[in-house]
């Protein structure tokens, strides 16, 4: 059964720092992963997606990395603003590529 | 595109009723997903449609819980004889396409008095 890791569970920063949320899986067999961000009572908006065969995938101030053969990610924030301040969700899918598997997320606070 | 479209926001019952959620993905997404999350945790997998067939249901909670997608559009997502437990955020996403993220919705929260 995959089991997705994420950490540090919360995180504390001043705004204008660069920071890393790590996510790590059990099974390295996987379709594809992808970074969410979750504001309180909300849904989930996606960020980023990584394919398998893929090492990274950049958006504006973000970066994703993937390395499927250590069962690692990380995501990379630049320059963090108080508006960056949600919940991180890493999910990774099987070789099925449809089911989601998440870990329960980093807490983020950017302070101004 | 209007995004993944849910409803209720936010459902309250008494224990041992029917409730149903309903879920109205991106149009021209053929692939449709439930998910429930608790305090603290992240979503975790319900069903999947994909066009109106129900590919994957053996994640379902229990057989309280049962979801269908008839015309291949909306989907609807019912729990019968409501317990405590079921008190949790019941997310919805759709997607185009293997190699296309999933987009969720909101989420119907569900409060058993």
């Amino acid at each position: 059964k995959q089991e997705v890791t994420q950490i540090p569970a919360a995180l504390s920063v001043p705004e204008g720092e660069n920071l890393v949320l790590n996510c790590s899986f059990t099974d390295s067999a996987i379709y594809n992963l992808q970074w969410f961000r979750q504001d309180p009572g909300k849904g989930l908006t996606s960020l980023l997606l990584i394919q398998s065969s893929q090492r990274e995938q950049t958006s504006g101030r973000l970066n994703a990395s993937l390395d499927k053969s250590s069962g690692r990610s990380t995501l990379y924030i630049a320059a963090s603003q108080p508006g960056d301040s949600a919940t991180y969700l890493c999910a990774v899918s099987g070789d099925s590529g449809y089911a989601l598997n998440f870990g329960k997320g980093t807490s983020l606070l950017v302070t101004p | 595109d209007t995004g993944v479209s849910q409803d209720p926001r936010h459902k309250i019952t008494k224990r041992g009723q029917n409730v149903t959620f309903r879920c109205d993905p991106i149009s021209e997404h053929n692939r449709l997903y439930w998910y429930r999350q608790t305090l603290g945790q992240g979503p975790e997998f319900l069903t999947y449609f994909q066009n109106e067939a129900q590919l994957e249901k053996s994640r379902l909670l229990s057989d309280r819980f049962s979801a269908e997608r008839p015309k291949g559009s909306f989907s609807t997502l019912e729990i019968q004889r409501t317990e405590q437990g079921d008190s949790a955020m019941y997310l919805c996403a759709s997607k185009a396409d293997e190699n296309q993220p999933q987009h969720f919705g909101d989420g119907t929260r569900l409060s058993i008095l």
